[in-house]
């Protein structure tokens, strides 16, 4: 079974840092992209960022072009996203999500239950 | 980006009832578009890809149809468990982006 446990969320001040991870169980983790996608209270879903499977293929929302990274460490089955200068907009609930094939271009397949991140002073 | 145009936003049938929403691309996407189910408080869970495949698990009177810009998602007779909040979205190119959602109620 796929299972997808994001952790790192919370309480921080605007302009600081913030790192998410995911951890990834249940299937063969460089064999897929991976994803994080964001919903803001009360609001839809938001692509953030995707990397392909051996992270030569990386992209991100404009949104957040410049401040936040995505990385992957395939050798621990885990999915990072580095979040800097974080600004009130960035509150939301952050979902790790699997996409259905190695390339980042593809649907996302499975997700875990998000950690939520508030920017707040 | 590709804009994505989801109508209704929101809409209340009732048990038994065809249900069908659309989502319009700003560009032709080919069959690059997906649908998600997310009910409150739960993560979004994909129910229909590539405009209309049906995901493995998900019941037969969900389905999908369109290519190009137009595209429909329907149930054919909706469930009190079929309560929940849909949304398309694009993988034609990136950013991937999502419609603004639809809201299904039970009347």
């Amino acid at each position: 079974e796929v299972q997808l446990v994001e952790s790192g969320g919370g309480l921080v001040q605007p302009g600081r840092s913030l790192r998410l991870s995911c951890a990834a169980s249940g299937f063969t983790f460089d064999d897929y992209a991976m994803h994080w996608v964001r919903q803001a209270p009360g609001k839809g879903l938001e692509w953030v960022s995707g990397i392909s499977w051996n992270s030569g293929s990386i992209g991100y929302a404009d949104s957040v072009k410049g401040r936040f990274t995505i990385s992957r460490d395939n050798a621990k089955n885990s999915l990072y996203l580095q979040m800097n200068s974080l600004r009130a907009e960035d509150t939301a609930l952050y979902y790790c999500a699997k996409g259905e094939m190695a390339t980042i271009l593809s649907y996302f397949q499975h997700w875990g239950q998000g950690t939520l991140v508030t920017v707040s002073s | 980006d590709i804009q994505m145009t989801q109508s209704p936003s929101s809409l209340s049938a009732s048990v038994g009832d065809r249900v069908t929403i659309t989502c319009q691309a700003s560009q032709d996407i080919s069959n690059y578009l997906n649908w998600y189910q997310q009910k409150p408080g739960k993560a979004p869970k994909l129910l229909i890809y590539d405009a209309s495949n049906l995901e493995t698990g998900v019941p037969s009177r969900f389905s999908g149809s369109g290519s190009g810009t137009d595209f429909t998602f329907t149930i054919s007779s909706l469930q009190p468990e079929d309560i929940a909040t849909y949304y398309c979205q694009q993988y034609d190119n990136l950013p991937h982006t999502f419609g603004q959602g639809t809201k299904l109620e039970i009347k």
